[in-house]
């Protein structure tokens, strides 16, 4: 079975640049989902999509912004990076419409800020 | 404040030897009670989903139970392949959005031969 696709897998940056992150959700899932895992620590929610406009907002820093796009991929946009964003960044999809709730994680980029 | 916390943090047992990870959850109008597995480096992978009070899933080894207050995940004869982190994860109906994940902290088990 199809499952979220993340791209990246990996990335380096320097502090002060930008990065860009995108996720591909399960087909049919209508509903994209950011979090944020630190090192040793449990995944924080950052954001939501459902059909396209913001559905949640968690704990995302004001020099991060999200989208998705009208074949319901999204793209998550990091600038001004800082030696702190250094994390793994999972997407996960699922079917609001369907009234399905799991989501389902993507493999994750994983976000080194040197 | 919607709340989700794992016992034990850590857990060691031999293969073949059943136990209980526990998730206490606090969460105003529970949509659903979630289970996943991760493996380091990977993201979650889906185990459960847990809706109602009393409810109950199986897949293998592991099975997932579900009170007001509390679920359970109760490993059978575990093998070291089910070695890695269990995370417990709560969607609530409070304020702050509907359908996000809190997650508690897991609790990494390891299974050893």
């Amino acid at each position: 079975a199809a499952g979220v696709i993340q791209s990246p897998r990996h990335l380096i940056k320097e502090k002060r640049e930008t990065a860009t992150l995108k996720c591909y959700p399960i087909p049919r899932h209508d509903t994209v989902y950011w979090y944020q895992q630190g090192p040793g620590q449990d995944p924080q929610f950052l954001i939501s999509f459902y059909e396209k406009m913001q559905s949640d907002k968690g704990s995302i820093p004001d020099r991060f912004s999200a989208q998705q796009f009208s074949d319901y991929h999204s793209e998550l946009n990091m600038s001004s990076l800082e030696l702190g964003d250094s994390a793994l960044y999972f997407c996960a999809s699922s079917s609001r419409s369907r009234n399905r709730e799991t989501q389902y994680f993507g493999p994750g980029t994983r976000l080194l800020v040197l | 404040e919607d709340q989700v916390t794992q016992s034990p943090e850590a857990l060691r047992l031999q293969e073949g030897e059943s136990s209980s990870l526990n998730c206490s959850y606090t969460v105003s109008g529970l949509r659903g009670l979630f289970w996943y597995r991760q493996d380091p480096g990977k993201g979650p992978e889906f185990l459960f989903t847990l809706y109602s009070a009393g409810e109950e899933k199986e897949k293998e080894r592991l099975k997932a139970t579900l009170t007001k207050k509390e679920s359970f995940l109760h490993i059978t004869a575990p093998k070291p392949e089910d070695s890695a982190t269990y995370l417990c994860a709560v969607q609530g109906g409070g304020s702050g959005g509907y359908n996000k994940l809190i997650f508690g902290a897991g609790t990494r088990l390891a299974v050893h031969p």
